[in-house]
């Protein structure tokens, strides 16, 4: 079964500007969720998606989206970039069943720096 | 507020002796806790969970210990290999049901040969 998938796997951008990473969750799952990870904050949770609607969000401002589709892809976006946005943004999938499977598995992530 | 901390940054152990990494919680609602070992560059990789209702699960080498009394969780390798070395982060599940991991700041382990 192919893992969870992540693109780009690289970017840089400038401030200001605004950016779209996308995940491919592992075949069957139907959650996905979003982390940040910076040297001075670790993995913070970003959202969670489950069947095309956003079930859960973290503390973060409103630049920050994402959305789901009916095949359980995913993408985020950041609007208005700032530099300490710069960071490894993390996709993490799994069945979000009630019963079990509550086990996220990960991308690769997205390196992103803005300049 | 940082509800799952993980005190040690670091750890370091030889070659086939056992390796504990802990790590404690501050939410009592916590019901799901999960370990995982990330590289540099990579995603996180996931090595083992633990219901809240359990006490230990057992995965070949990983062993993962839950006291609730205590809030506090340990993830046990024996015997540890140098391909172990990496930042281990433990995980807690935030509420009922929902795809949000809180998780610690991370312990480096290195494992001599």
């Amino acid at each position: 079964k192919a893992g969870v998938t992540q693109t780009p796997r690289y970017l840089i951008k400038t401030r200001g500007q605004q950016v779209t990473l996308s995940c491919s969750p592992i075949s069957g799952h139907r959650s996905v969720s979003w982390y940040q990870q910076t040297p001075g904050q670790g993995l913070q949770f970003l959202f969670e998606y489950f069947s095309e609607t956003q079930r859960n969000k973290g503390n973060f401002p409103g630049r920050f989206s994402g959305r789901q589709f009916s095949n359980s892809r995913s993408e985020m976006n950041v609007s208005t970039l700032e530099l300490g946005d710069s960071a490894l943004y993390l996709c993490a999938s799994s069945l979000g069943s009630t019963g079990g499977g509550h086990e996220q598995y990960f991308g690769p992530g997205t390196r992103l720096t803005v300049t | 507020d940082q509800q799952v901390k993980q005190n040690s940054p670091s750890l370091s152990v030889q070659e086939g002796r056992i390796s504990i990494l802990n790590c404690d919680y501050t939410n009592s609602m916590f019901d799901y806790f999960l370990w995982y070992k990330k590289y540099p560059a990579e995603g996180p990789t996931f090595l083992i969970s633990i219901s809240s209702i359990k006490d230990k699960n057992e995965d070949g080498r990983f062993t993962v210990f839950l006291n609730k009394s205590a809030k506090h969780l340990s993830l046990h390798i024996v015997p540890s290999q140098p391909g172990d070395s990496a930042v281990y982060f433990c995980a807690a599940r935030g509420s009922s049901n929902t795809g949000k991991l809180i998780f610690g700041q991370g312990t480096t382990l290195q494992v001599k040969p």
